[in-house]
């Protein structure tokens, strides 16, 4: 089936310095991938949605300055999250319509859970 | 009102119990929808596509109601594996549009 892997899984960070996190579908091409966080206890909350060979597009209230996103091929886009500060800590998971043929919906990355301190 | 609710619960059901959870959601156009499942700390899972005549997968069925606009699932002789949140999904258009999940509904399956 469709996969994507995403890492790093885990990452703490000092405040100040930027993260980076990866998403790459292994078997199948994604001209669109989608970018998400998850508070505790919440549901998870759609940041941009990343296109492949152009601008991501970035939901209300989203940084896109600070949320930097790069697809740059058809099976990587990444996350870079620029001056991370506490309040940033979060659960970032990544996905991708699954494509035709194989189970319908999205398939998601294994999550990246980001600390700073 | 939230584009998608859900009861965050958490249903708590003896094994063997029959679960239903429903979600509404606010856009009438609204195109695809899916129930996931995530487990605590780790990434959702497809459990299953919702259409409109309804489908089944084992003990789980699904349902979508357009003109009410809720999807509901229904697990039937609940185990101990299905302890986890449950997530709507809702995608606005086809293809590559914008997709909105639900907060979740949590269950705990007691033995």
């Amino acid at each position: 089936g469709a996969v994507v892997s995403q890492h790093p899984s885990r990452v703490i960070c000092k405040s100040g310095t930027s993260v980076k996190i990866e998403c790459r579908s292994l078997d199948f091409q994604a001209t669109t991938m989608f970018w998400y966080r998850q508070f505790p206890k919440q549901s998870l909350m759609l940041m941009a949605t990343s296109n492949e060979g152009s601008k991501a597009t970035y939901e209300q209230g989203v940084e896109k300055d600070k949320f930097l996103i790069n697809h740059a091929s058809l099976t990587l886009s990444t996350l870079t999250v620029t001056s991370a500060h506490p309040e940033d800590s979060s659960f970032y998971i990544c996905s991708a319509r699954a494509p035709a043929g194989a189970s319908s919906g999205y398939t998601f990355g294994s999550g990246t859970r980001l600390t700073v301190v | 009102r939230k584009e998608v609710e859900q009861d965050p619960g958490p249903f708590n059901v003896p094994e063997g119990a029959t679960v239903a959870f429903n979600c509404t959601y606010s856009n009438s156009a609204s195109q695809s929808f899916f129930w996931y499942r995530q487990d605590c700390r780790k990434e959702p899972k497809l459990l299953m596509s919702v259409y409109s005549s309804g489908n089944e997968d084992g003990r789980f069925t699904a349902q979508l109601n357009r003109a009410s606009q809720y999807i509901s699932l229904l697990i039937r002789d609940s185990k101990l594996s299905d302890s986890a949140t449950y997530l709507c999904v809702v995608n606005d258009k086809g293809g590559y549009q914008k997709v909105t999940f639900g907060t979740g509904t949590k269950l705990q399956v007691i033995p």
